[in-house]
């Protein structure tokens, strides 16, 4: 069964400087990967998946095969950034996403 | 193009009492799914639906039934509360294949 890890409950960080909210998974075959994010009060919402290679709200993330792992990075964290963020995991051929336990993201001023 | 809407927002029962959760989509997907979210635990799915007609059960469905009525709804039942079920629940769709999955703003329940 597939499974997705996030070390952090809670990470904490002055505006500017840099985030990386980690995310590794456990899964042999070919996974679809993506990151949501929680604001205060919202529902979640799609931030970015691997496979669009996209860059959203600054924010990028690398699927890396051999560590098994897709951590979401931004170099200049902004106060607007703090929110709740879930790696979300889609086995080849499955559309049902499984989630992490979520990493708390408080960007201080 | 209202997405994912759920009903209510808010809830308190008692131990024991039932209520039905309402989930309707309008985005003609396929696919929907119940998860809580608990602090700590992230998301975990209750049931999801492939498809009209079609229920099975996820990772934490013991307390739960849950119904597709038609493309549009999935409704999500507790039969007797329990404090355990204290929690937020957010239903949510998806087409078919590996694409994103939509979220209704949740619904807050607390069982006392």
């Amino acid at each position: 069964a597939q499974r997705v890890t996030q070390p952090e409950k809670l990470l904490s960080v002055f505006k500017g400087a840099p985030v990386e909210l980690k995310c590794n998974y456990s899964y042999s075959g070919s996974p679809e990967l993506f990151w949501y994010v929680q604001y205060s009060r919202q529902r979640l919402q799609l931030l970015l998946r691997h496979i669009s290679r996209e860059s959203i709200k600054g924010f990028t993330a690398d699927l890396n095969k051999g560590e098994t792992s897709f951590h979401l990075k931004k170099p200049f964290a902004q106060e607007e950034d703090s929110a709740m963020y879930y790696c979300a995991l889609q086995r080849g051929g499955s559309y049902i996403p499984t989630f992490g336990r979520g990493t708390s993201l408080i960007v201080h001023p | 193009n209202a997405g994912v809407t759920q009903t209510p927002k808010f809830q308190v029962l008692k131990t024991g009492q039932s209520m039905t959760l309402q989930c309707a989509q309008d985005m003609n997907h396929n696919s929907m799914y119940w998860y809580r979210q608990d602090p700590g635990m992230g998301l975990r799915l209750i049931y999801y639906s492939a498809s009209e007609g079609t229920t099975d059960k996820g990772e934490v469905p013991n307390g739960y039934n849950v119904s597709r009525l038609n493309k549009r709804e999935f409704s999500l039942r507790l039969e007797s509360a329990a404090p355990s079920q204290t929690s937020v629940y957010f239903c949510a769709s998806s087409v078919e294949g590996n694409t994103e999955a939509f979220f209704g703003q949740g619904t807050r329940l607390t069982v006392v």
